[in-house]
């Protein structure tokens, strides 16, 4: 079954405790893309990556890190967490439009961070 | 630069009634469409979409949609909802034209009500 895998899905954490949020996708994609949503703010975009090795900020980069090691990975690291990251996280993956893709992304099914 | 405006945050309607979602977006450059649906504690998912062609796309669970280029809108309907329809319905952009970024509006939040 094509899928987005995030884990883990929920997660307490402290402030400061690094955590790395897990994300793979199996369709070959070679695009792959971290968002958080924040109610009244929808969706922003905190990295993406158009291909192995090949990563760029978004809107909201800030206190986040990514590597694109391998195609079907993309974890997003947040080395020193603070409350303001507290939000749900989604990974997507697509296609690139510059090979066969519509842009049409697939998503992940969340990951709900709380830091205290 | 694209930007995407959705005109309503939320939307309540009985069971059985229509509903529009309204989306207007805004771009110097040929777009293609999206409409996503997020049900209650669930990733995104694809509705619909307009590449090219036809004007008027059918989706998923009986939604379709009209692209207006004129207006440069693109309307979400569904002749009678259903429970199951509440969800967060997201209108998105992205460039035709080799362009990477998704461009999302904020959302409108789908109550039906029996």
């Amino acid at each position: 079954e094509a899928q987005v895998t995030q884990n883990p899905r929920y997660l307490i954490t402290v402030t400061g405790k690094k955590l790395t949020v897990t994300c793979s996708q199996n369709m070959n994609h070679e695009y792959m893309s971290w968002y958080r949503q924040d109610p009244g703010l929808g969706l922003r975009q905190i990295y993406y990556s158009m291909n192995v090795e090949v990563t760029d900020k978004g809107d909201v980069p800030e206190g986040y890190k990514v590597s694109r090691k391998e195609k079907r990975n993309f974890p997003l690291i947040l080395e020193s967490p603070s409350p303001n990251q507290t939000s749900l996280y989604f990974c997507a993956s697509s296609f690139s439009l510059a090979g066969s893709g519509t842009g049409e992304l697939f998503f992940g099914e969340g990951s709900r961070l709380t830091v205290l | 630069a694209q930007s995407v405006t959705q005109l309503d945050s939320q939307v309540p309607v009985f069971e059985e009634a229509p509903v529009e979602l309204r989306c207007n977006y805004s771009s110097s450059v040929s777009v293609y469409l999206f409409w996503y649906v997020q049900y209650p504690n669930q990733g995104l998912q694809l509705l619909l979409k307009y590449l090219s062609g036809s004007t008027l796309v059918k989706g998923i669970n009986g939604f379709e949609a009209e692209f207006n280029k004129s207006q440069t809108s693109f309307h979400l309907r569904k002749p009678s909802v259903h429970i199951s329809d509440t969800a967060e319905y997201f209108c998105a952009v992205i460039p035709n034209t080799g362009g990477f970024k998704t461009i999302f509006g904020a959302g409108t939040r789908l109550f039906v009500k029996a």
